[in-house]
């Protein structure tokens, strides 16, 4: 069965731009999480969808969306890019909502010039 | 910031044990996870633990929860250089939200 698989893998953007960001899920999960890692503030929660739905949301301003399709696939979505928001951008599926086995796939890294 | 605090490194020797400690904070939280980073990939969960045992144990692998003082640890058994990686300490609180603590990077020394 084929991993969590994120695209692109690398991106470079500059301030002021917008970013989509995807993820296509372990096949038959349901569930799919993003994360956000920097080394200064660490792994941070930014959002879940479970059958095209937000069910639960992280402390990040309005600029980072998501949105999950009917195949399960997600995307993430920050507009005004801001320096700070260079990271890599994890996500993870799981069969269903709030089960404790999350899988991740490799991350995003997103580089903010 | 986190709420899930570990100390940031650890080096052991080959052969020897391994304990990554973790506190939490949250009284509440449902499960406890230990994932593992290695350089350039996401994060592979390793084990976790629910918060009603106190003692988990898979192969080289040992998880002990001290609900009193919000203290768990992982134990790896026979540590082998391809141990050597970042391994996070993560809880779930009863809202589903994930807070993971900084992690700890292990080095094993042949």
């Amino acid at each position: 069965k084929a991993g969590v698989t994120q695209t692109p893998r690398y991106l470079i953007k500059t301030r002021g731009q917008q970013v989509t960001l995807s993820c296509s899920p372990i096949s038959g999960h349901r569930s799919v999480s993003w994360y956000q890692q920097t080394p200064g503030q660490g792994l941070q929660f930014l959002f879940e969808y479970f059958s095209e739905t937000q069910r639960n949301k992280g402390n990040f301003p309005g600029r980072f969306s998501g949105r999950q399709f009917s195949n399960s696939r997600s995307e993430m979505n920050v507009s005004t890019l801001e320096l700070g928001d260079s990271a890599l951008y994890l996500c993870a599926s799981s069969l269903v909502q709030g089960v404790e086995t999350q899988y991740f796939g490799p991350g995003t890294r997103l580089l903010v010039l | 910031g986190e709420d899930v605090e570990q100390s940031l490194f650890l080096s052991v020797r080959e052969g020897d044990s391994s304990v990554i400690n973790c506190t939490y904070t949250d009284s509440s939280s449902t499960y406890l996870y230990w994932y593992k980073q290695e350089p350039g990939a996401g994060l592979q969960l390793l084990t976790y633990i629910f918060s009603n045992m106190d003692m988990k144990q898979d192969q080289r692998l040992t998880v002990l929860l001290n609900k009193k003082d919000k203290h768990l640890s992982l134990r790896i058994a026979d540590t082998q250089t391809g141990d050597s990686a970042i391994y996070f300490c993560a809880e779930k609180g009863t809202n589903n939200d994930m807070r993971f603590g900084a992690g700890t990077r292990l080095t094993v020394k042949p």
